[in-house]
Order: C-alpha cells, then sequence, then structure tokens
C-alpha cells in the first residue's frame, strides 16, 4: 500500500529540547515537503527536497532543519523548540499534482 | 492581500443541493490550481485539480477557472453529509519547484 508516514503522531514537549519527526514513503518518490498548518494562516511550506542531498527553504523555515540522506525519508529537526512552533506538521510526498500528505503530526511546546 | 484567499465558511447547504466554494488569488501567472479536501483531524487529499479557464468535471465534483478575473471554485452536485470537510484551494507558484501556496480554507456542512 502506498503510504506516507510519519512519526510521533502526538508530542507534548518543552522550550529548548530537541526534536525529531520523521517522514517516510514508499512510493520512490524523488520530491518530498514539509508544512505546517496553523488556525487562519493555513497550511506553510517549511521546507522540501527534490532528491537525495538536495533541500531548499519554504515560506517559512526559521527554527527548522531537514535532511535527506535517502530518498524515502525526510526528516524534520526543532534544534530549540519554542511555544510559537506549536502546530500541526504534515510531510507532503510526490510532485504535482498529486502530492500525498502524511497523517499529521500535532506538537505542542510548553 | 493574501496570496490565496477563501472564505472561512461554514457553508451550509443540505443534503441534495449544489455546494459552491469560491476561491481567488493574486498572482496573475498562475497557472495551476488545486481542490483539496481535509476532514477535521486528517490530513488534506486531492480532490481535483485545474489547469485551463473553463470547467473541469470529475464525477460529483467540477472546477471552473477563470483566470482573468483569478477566480477558481468547485462545485459539489447531490452534497452528502459525507462532504462535510474543510475544503482548502491552493495555487502553484511560478517561483519555487513545485510550491503550493494553500488558501486557509472554506468549512463546508451538509445537514441531512
Amino acid at each position: 500500500e502506498a503510504q506516507v508516514t510519519q512519526n510521533p503522531r502526538y508530542l507534548i514537549t518543552v522550550t529548548g529540547k530537541k526534536l525529531t519527526v520523521t517522514c517516510s514513503q514508499n512510493m520512490n518518490h524523488e520530491y518530498m515537503s514539509w508544512y505546517r498548518q496553523d488556525p487562519g494562516l493555513g497550511l506553510r511550506q517549511i521546507y522540501y527536497s527534490m532528491n537525495v542531498e538536495v533541500t531548499d527553504k519554504g515560506d517559512v523555515p526559521e527554527g527548522y532543519k531537514v535532511s535527506r540522506k535517502e530518498k524515502r525519508n525526510f526528516p524534520l529537526i526543532l534544534e530549540s523548540p519554542s511555544p510559537n512552533q506549536t502546530s500541526l506538521y504534515f510531510c507532503a510526498s510526490g510532485g504535482l499534482p498529486e502530492q500525498f500528505f502524511g497523517p499529521g503530526t500535532r506538537l505542542t511546546v510548553l | 492581500q493574501k496570496e490565496v484567499e477563501q472564505n472561512s465558511g461554514p457553508l451550509s447547504v443540505p443534503e441534495g443541493a449544489i455546494a459552491s466554494l469560491n476561491c481567488t488569488y493574486s498572482d496573475r501567472g498562475s497557472q495551476s490550481f488545486f481542490w483539496y479536501r481535509q476532514y477535521s483531524g486528517k490530513s488534506p487529499e486531492l480532490i481535483m485539480f485545474i489547469y485551463s479557464n473553463g470547467d473541469k468535471e470529475d464525477g460529483r465534483f467540477t472546477a471552473q477557472l477563470n483566470k482573468a478575473s483569478q477566480y477558481v471554485s468547485l462545485l459539489i452536485r447531490d452534497s452528502q453529509p459525507s462532504d462535510s470537510a474543510t475544503y482548502l484551494c491552493a495555487v502553484k507558484k511560478n517561483t519555487g519547484f513545485q510550491k503550493l501556496v494553500f488558501g486557509t480554507g472554506t468549512r463546508l456542512l451538509v445537514s441531512p
């Protein structure tokens, strides 16, 4: 079954404690991206990757890092999370028009 | 001005009616337009995309594009309670590879 998986699905953490949200796809897609979704602001792109070792900033990259060492995985790293990074995060895989979203990770930073 | 604007709703329609969801965009050079459905607590899923002026139909869904007016709409015929969700309009930017800009979504409520 074609899918995009994210872990964890829910996370409550404290300010400054480094965390990683994993994203994995089994569709052999070259293009992957990360979004955050906030009420009143919609989905905004954080980072994207066109292929292994090729990443670039989206609209809201501050406070985030990514890496793409393998085609299937695209982790999102928050090295020093802050409360303004409390949000719902989605990983997406595949190029337009068919872009598949993962199930989402709800992050709360206290 | 937001790049992609949608009325947040909720838009309430009775079962069986036509639901009309609207979206405007600011970049006149945009070429590709997408509609996603998002159920509460779930991830967005693509339901329609349109590239050319006019109408594009897929089952009960029709996407309409008017580039001169910078306007995209989604019509849902014979609305069902299961159509109750938030509908996100997205526009592909001319700058940035595969980059989508999303509206904030319109919440649709279909009452039995």
